[in-house]
């Protein structure tokens, strides 16, 4: 089955501990990208990969690092996490046909 | 900057109506755009992509109009069913060689199907 996987689904962190969210795509995609979903605010990209070794900002890199090791996998990584990252994390890769993003289940962060 | 709208309000229908969802855009000329369908708690679902040549797209129940003059895309969801009831998102997309055809959301609409 096609799909987009993240872990953890849920995290609970607080200020400072650095964390890794893990994501994971079978589908052979080169572009990937994160968002965080903040209510009003919608989703909002925080780093995009255009291939393995290809990474680049989105809207909201600040306080956020990625890396592209493999085609398949494209983790976020939070060197210091602040309240202000609580937020519904989304990995997401891009079909090659109609540029449509798959999405992951989501991750649910929170720190205190 | 650029600027989606989509209906600020939530909007509830009776089943068997028509839903039409607006998604209104300023400061952007979008190689495409995308509707996708979120339910409470999991991740977007891609449903339909029309390009900016081409004024409307069709899939079973769903159609969608792009009006380039109007900055416009209307998402219909015709013979409706409780089942259809989730937030609807609307995504603009830059050209691939810009950041990637990287895409900009608005915040959608929910839709509430009343049986």
């Amino acid at each position: 089955e096609a799909q987009v996987t993240q872990n953890p689904r849920y995290l609970i962190t607080v200020t400072g501990k650095k964390l890794t969210v893990t994501c994971s795509q079978n589908m052979n995609h080169e572009y990937m990208s994160w968002y965080r979903q903040d209510p009003g605010l919608g989703l909002r990209q925080i780093y995009y990969s255009m291939n393995v070794e290809v990474t680049d900002k989105g809207d909201v890199p600040e306080g956020y690092k990625v890396s592209r090791k493999e085609k398949r996998n494209f983790p976020l990584i939070l060197e210091s996490p602040s309240p202000n990252q609580t937020s519904l994390y989304f990995c997401a890769s891009r079909g090659q046909v109609y540029y449509e993003q798959y999405f992951g289940p989501g991750t649910r962060l929170t720190v205190t | 900057s650029q600027k989606i709208e989509q209906n600020s309000e939530a909007l509830n229908i009776q089943e068997g109506k028509t839903a039409t969802l607006t998604c209104n855009y300023t400061n952007y000329s979008p190689a495409y755009l995308q509707w996708y369908r979120q339910d409470p708690g999991r991740g977007p679902v891609f449903l339909l992509l029309i390009r900016e040549n081409e004024k409307e797209k069709r899939k079973e129940r769903l159609k969608v109009t792009f009006d380039t003059t109007l900055k416009q895309s209307l998402f219909h969801i015709t013979a409706s069913q409780p089942a259809d009831s989730a937030t609807y998102l609307c995504a603009l997309a830059f050209p691939l060689y810009n950041q990637g055809g990287k895409l900009i959301f608005g915040q959608g609409t929910e839709l509430s199907v009343k049986p």
